[in-house]
């Protein structure tokens, strides 16, 4: 089993509408999470960590984590074309490198 | 990007050759990882770097792959003998340290093998 799954989409909404990307993992240790932002061709840009259970905020962008569950999520509200990308989960659990699933192609359509 | 310098952006070699890719941070950031992006893969961890301590090597695919960090800034990835398989963009990341620190990364170099 892979240790971060998400659904690799491609994944459409109309602009304006919401947006929801999930990610599973297998380790239980996991303690940090982060969401990455990857443009065609570009390197993965950091939109949002989150380590406890909840919500986290910041702007248009929700990050939800349940580690009972062993899910994060990110929203995405108001969605643009310009968010149009693959979005990158990512945790750390006993080491230091980063675990990555393989992304999730968004596409906001106008 | 994100204060990490990567160069070449791009590199196209032959087959067998040996190639160093560099990556330079900027000062203040502890951390500094590599990792491989191949086409439809996930992001593959390859070596870290925290401060003096000795790097964690356990994500280097083989022996040609070696890896270096000069005065705790700079650092060189160098692939030997190259394969088709190497071909991939190499991505250099830096954080403040800790498990719970957020990676930023630079813009990387894509490398292809002919």
């Amino acid at each position: 089993q892979k240790e971060v799954e998400q659904n690799s989409g491609p994944l459409s909404v109309p602009e304006g509408a919401i947006a929801s990307l999930n990610c599973t993992y297998s380790d239980r240790v996991s303690q940090s999470f982060f969401w990455y932002r990857q443009y065609s061709g570009k390197s993965p840009e950091l939109i949002m960590s989150i380590y406890s259970n909840g919500d986290k905020e910041d702007g248009r962008f929700t990050a939800q984590l349940n580690k009972a569950s062993q899910y994060v999520s990110l929203l995405i509200r108001d969605s643009q074309p310009s968010d149009s990308a693959t979005y990158l989960c990512a945790l750390s659990n006993s080491g230091y490198a980063l675990n990555f699933g393989k992304g999730t192609s968004l596409l906001v359509t106008p | 990007g994100a204060g990490v310098s990567q160069s070449p952006s791009n590199k196209v070699t032959e087959k067998g050759k040996d190639v160093e890719l560099r990556c330079d941070p900027i000062s203040g950031h502890t951390a500094l990882y590599w990792y491989r992006q191949s086409l439809g893969q996930g992001l593959e961890f390859l070596i870290y770097f925290q401060g003096n301590s000795a790097p964690d090597k356990s994500g280097l695919p083989s022996d040609r792959f070696s890896a270096e960090r000069t005065g705790g800034s700079v650092s060189t990835l160098t692939i030997q003998r190259t394969q088709q398989e190497d071909s991939a963009v190499y991505l250099c990341a830096i954080s403040l340290g800790g498990r719970d620190q957020p990676q930023h990364f630079g813009d990387g170099t894509r490398l292809s093998i002919l």
